[in-house]
């Protein structure tokens, strides 16, 4: 069965601060993954996604995330975040979009 | 971009009635959408997989009597509550894709409070 673990559930940095959030899948076959972002009062935005080809995935906003398929992880990174970036994060895999249970992520100004 | 319209975007509705949520691709056609439910501070839990033109896939756990799925065209798929129950209440949520090669396009939500 598809499973994705996030392991951080509330986030807090200070403006400038680097960001990785963890994202771990058990799959046994092909996998596509995703992140979304939801922003406080809107619906669901696609960050990136990872298909096949380069495993380190650049997307919106700054935000990158490296597949490593022998950890079953798909991280999302930023190096300098902002205010702005005041969210909740989700990461997802597969056909069915299987989520995470979402990293609420505060950026202090 | 491809566009997902969910309406209406709340909905108040009373216990024992039912209460039909409609999802749409705008510019594109969507041969599979997904129904999600998110409660508060959680994550989205899939309900179903609604498939044009033949009968949804429902996960585990979710009664397909209950919540109704019709997927008539490839720019629209219903759901349907019925008989709604005030632990109903949800935020509901749907996505399209058309091949999934573009990722998937999420609605912006139906808020359904059953009093």
């Amino acid at each position: 069965a598809q499973s994705v673990s996030q392991h951080n559930h509330h986030v807090i940095l200070s403006e400038a601060a680097s960001l990785e959030l963890g994202c771990n899948y058990s799959y046994g076959g092909t996998v596509n993954l995703f992140w979304y972002v939801q922003y406080p009062g809107q619906h669901l935005q696609l960050l990136l996604k990872y298909f096949s080809g380069d495993p380190l995935v650049k997307g919106i906003k700054g935000f990158e995330a490296e597949f490593i398929k022998s950890k079953f992880s798909f991280n999302l990174r930023k190096p300098s975040v902002q205010w702005s970036d005041t969210a909740e994060y989700f990461c997802a895999v597969n056909d069915k979009i299987i989520f995470g249970k979402g990293t609420r992520l505060h950026i202090l100004p | 971009g491809a566009v997902v319209s969910q309406h209406p975007s709340r909905v108040i509705c009373k216990s024992g009635t039912s209460v039909k949520i409609e999802c749409r691709s705008l510019d594109f056609q969507a041969t599979t959408m997904f129904w999600y439910r998110q409660f508060p501070k959680q994550s989205l839990m899939l309900m179903a997989t609604s498939n044009e033109g033949s009968k949804a896939t429902y996960e585990q756990g979710v009664e397909k009597d209950k919540f109704l799925i019709n997927h008539a065209s490839l720019t629209l798929s219903t759901l349907t509550v019925t008989s709604a129950h005030p632990e109903d209440s949800s935020f509901y949520i749907c996505s399209a894709s058309d091949t999934g090669a573009y990722g998937y396009t999420f609605g912006s939500g139906t808020r359904l409070t059953v009093v």
